[in-house]
């Protein structure tokens, strides 16, 4: 059965900490991306990454960062966490040249105080 | 950039009912995804579907492509169908662009 993992179902920091948030699969699979889900917004890409150490710039990268060591590991991390950063974060993977096909982690949920 | 807009933003249904949920979207797409997101906020892959028809038990999918919209067939439906449904469309830059989402919700 496949996996894909997310460090936190819930977490809960205050204005200005530095948040980790990390996601592991075990499907070997190239691609990796972060999301970020709000009410009446959908679901909008932060970063993804086709490789390990390479990125992309999504859609709102503003305020985030991303790092890929390994593989099967890509984090996302919030230097200074603000309000405005509350939110759904998902993470995904697809395998490399099949983009047709993305696979959900269970979501953290991260409130900032 | 591409738009993507889903109707209706809410859907209540009786158990056994059908539904029909719509995507549109504003430019053509390389690809077009299903997801279905359950209560406990796992998003779960339907249908891949750039174009044509496709059937999965009580699910179906459809895309026109020239036409730029999607429809998403839920036949019989049953409780366990309620969840927010999604579309997401990627235009060959390899970033999907999703909808804002149908919030359907099924009653016993």
């Amino acid at each position: 059965d496949v996996k894909v993992t997310q460090s936190s179902r819930y977490l809960v920091k205050r204005t200005g900490e530095k948040v980790f948030l990390e996601c592991v699969q075990d499907m070997d699979h190239e691609n990796m991306f972060w999301y970020r889900q709000d009410p009446g917004l959908g679901l909008r890409l932060i970063y993804f990454s086709y490789d390990v150490k390479m990125k992309e710039k999504g859609d709102i990268p503003e305020g985030y960062s991303v790092s890929r060591e390994k593989k099967e590991r890509f984090s996302l991390i919030l230097e200074s966490a603000s309000t405005n950063q509350t939110s759904m974060y998902l993470c995904a993977n697809s395998q490399q040249g099949r983009w047709e096909t993305q696979y959900f982690g269970p979501g953290t949920r991260l409130l900032v105080l | 950039g591409i738009q993507v807009e889903q109707s209706p933003p809410d859907l209540i249904l009786q158990e056994g009912a059908n539904s029909t949920l719509r995507c549109n979207f504003s430019d053509s797409v390389n690809n077009l995804q299903w997801f279905h997101q359950n209560p406990w906020g796992q998003l779960i892959n339907l249908f891949y579907i750039p174009s044509g028809t496709k059937q999965n038990g009580r699910l179906s999918a459809t895309t026109v492509a020239t036409e730029r919209y999607s429809l998403l067939y839920i036949s019989s439906s049953q409780t366990t169908d309620s969840g927010v449904y999604f579309c997401a469309v990627d235009t060959g830059t390899y970033k999907y662009i999703f909808g804002t989402g149908t919030r359907l919700k099924v009653l016993a």
